[in-house]
């Protein structure tokens, strides 16, 4: 069966550090991937997604990227964090192919 | 622009009564639809979803309906229980290579007991 996972859980970082967070998917090839931010009191907003190794597109302008270095793994990067930047970000996967999604559990992010 | 609009942030139902929640669009080219449920400090998990090619979807206590003409689709709980409680999240995608899906701001649903 297929596995979404997500870290770390929780982190607080400091304004100007960087960031880099994880998302690898296992039991499955060739997944599409995405990071979702989720804002306090607001929606789940698509950052960026990818349906290959170096496959990038951003969906917002912002002070994040996104890389994909091997066909199951997302990591989510920023070189100096905002306090703006603050937010729980989610992971996903969904099979090449119109289906749904399946979420790992999340990261939230305060940037103090 | 918010193409996926979730206009009730909150909602409270009786345990045993009906919850609806509602959802509009404004993009024609969406095509599928989905409903997540979302727990706090967890990624959402995906509920029920909904084919342009269908007005209505089942499972189990969960309903879809989808009003094309409308751009409007609703989420029905029958019946409603306390554990039901959470944020649900509506979510569109259009017929393309990646099949990406914009997401509505989601609808705090309270089940009292």
């Amino acid at each position: 069966s297929q596995t979404i996972h997500q870290w770390p859980a929780t982190l607080v970082q400091p304004v100007g550090s960087p960031l880099s967070l994880e998302c690898t998917v296992e039991g499955t090839s060739n997944p599409n991937l995405y990071w979702y931010r989720q804002a306090a009191g607001r929606g789940l907003q698509l950052l960026f997604y990818s349906v290959g190794i170096g496959q990038i597109s951003s969906e917002v302008p912002q002070n994040l990227s996104a890389s994909r270095p091997q066909d199951r793994q997302f990591i989510l990067s920023s070189k100096k964090l905002l306090l703006s930047d603050s937010g729980f970000y989610l992971c996903a996967w969904s099979p090449a192919g119109r289906s749904g999604y399946t979420f790992g559990s999340g990261t939230r992010l305060t940037v103090v | 622009d918010q193409q996926v609009k979730q206009n009730s942030p909150s909602l409270s139902v009786q345990e045993g009564r009906i919850s609806i929640l509602n959802c509009d669009y404004t993009n024609s080219m969406f095509d599928y639809f989905l409903w997540y449920k979302k727990y706090p400090a967890e990624g959402p998990t995906f509920l029920i979803s909904i084919s342009s090619i269908k007005d209505k979807n089942e499972d189990g206590r969960f309903t879809v309906f989808l009003n094309k003409s409308a751009k409007h689709l609703s989420l029905h709980i029958v019946p409603s229980q306390p554990g039901d409680s959470a944020v649900y999240f509506c979510a569109a995608s259009a017929a393309s290579g990646t099949y990406k899906y914009i997401f509505g701001t989601g609808t705090r649903l309270k089940v009292l007991a």
